[in-house]
C-alpha cells in the first residue's frame, strides 16, 4: 500500500471550512484514497473514499489532484463535534486480501 | 443495539495472566479485524479473518492469538499478558463485496491495562 503523509495537527474555526491535506506520491493506479476519523478514543468512522474523481457525500468532500499524488478532505462547515483525528489511507479497493493501514493521522481541533 | 460489540469494555489484569477479548457483530459481514491503539498513535493491525476458516497475521501478532468461532464472533487472546500490551483494542468488520467500497465498521473499543 502507498505511504501517506499528513500534518500532525490543524486548527479550524467553527463554521469555517476545514481542509485536511494528504500526500500519497507513490499511489498506484488501482489504489483508492480512504478517509476515516476517530473522535476521542471511539472506534474510527468511515468518511469518504475516491479513486480519481472528486467525491462528495453528506459528511465531506474529497478532492484528488489530477496526478493523484495528493488529496484534500474538506469539511465545509466545521463544528465542535468534528474535532477528531483524521486518517488518510491508501489501498487497493474491493476484495484485496489486505486490511487498512492506519498512520498517525491529523488531529483537527475546531475552535469556538 | 450496536452492530459491533466488544466485551469487556475495560479490563485491568496482572502480568502473566491469560485474557480474552470478545467481539460480536450483527452486520452479517464475513471479514473481521483486531486492531491495537497505543496512546497518541494510529491503529495497528493484530489479526484479521476473511471468513470462518481464514486467519491472517497483521503487523503486530506476536503475543496474541485469535479464534473465529462463527461468522459473527472473533476473539482475541493474550496468552500471558505483559505491561506493554496495555492499550485500546478495537474490533472491526467489513463486507467482502465485489466493488471498491471497503468501509470497516468499528466497535467501541476495549481499554486493557496490564499491571
Amino acid at each position: 500500500d502507498a505511504k501517506t503523509t499528513q500534518p500532525p495537527s490543524m486548527d479550524c474555526a467553527e463554521g469555517r471550512a476545514a481542509n485536511l491535506p494528504c500526500n500519497h506520491s507513490t499511489i498506484s493506479g488501482n489504489e483508492y484514497v480512504y478517509w476515516y476519523r476517530q473522535i476521542h478514543s471511539q472506534g474510527p468512522q468511515y468518511i469518504i473514499h475516491g479513486l480519481k474523481n472528486n467525491e462528495t457525500n453528506e459528511m465531506a468532500s474529497l478532492i484528488i489532484t489530477e496526478d493523484r499524488k495528493s488529496s484534500t478532505l474538506i469539511l465545509p462547515h466545521a463544528t465542535l463535534r468534528d474535532t477528531a483525528v483524521y486518517y488518510c489511507i491508501v489501498r487497493v479497493g474491493g476484495t484485496g486480501r489486505r486490511a487498512l493501514t492506519f498512520g498517525s493521522g491529523t488531529r483537527l481541533q475546531v475552535q469556538p | 443495539d450496536a452492530d459491533v460489540t466488544q466485551t469487556p469494555r475495560n479490563r485491568i489484569t496482572k502480568t502473566g495472566k491469560r485474557i480474552m477479548l470478545e467481539c460480536s457483530q450483527t452486520k452479517g459481514h464475513d471479514r473481521m479485524y483486531w486492531y491495537r491503539q497505543d496512546p497518541g498513535l494510529g491503529l495497528q493491525l493484530i489479526y484479521y479473518s476473511f471468513d470462518v476458516k481464514d486467519i491472517n497475521k497483521g503487523e503486530i501478532s506476536d503475543g496474541y492469538s485469535v479464534s473465529r468461532q462463527a461468522q459473527a464472533k472473533f476473539s482475541l487472546s493474550l496468552e500471558s499478558a505483559i505491561p506493554n500490551q496495555t492499550a485500546l483494542y478495537f474490533c472491526a468488520t467489513s463486507d467482502a463485496g465485489t466493488g471498491p467500497y471497503n468501509e470497516q465498521f468499528f466497535g467501541p473499543g476495549t481499554r486493557l491495562t496490564v499491571l
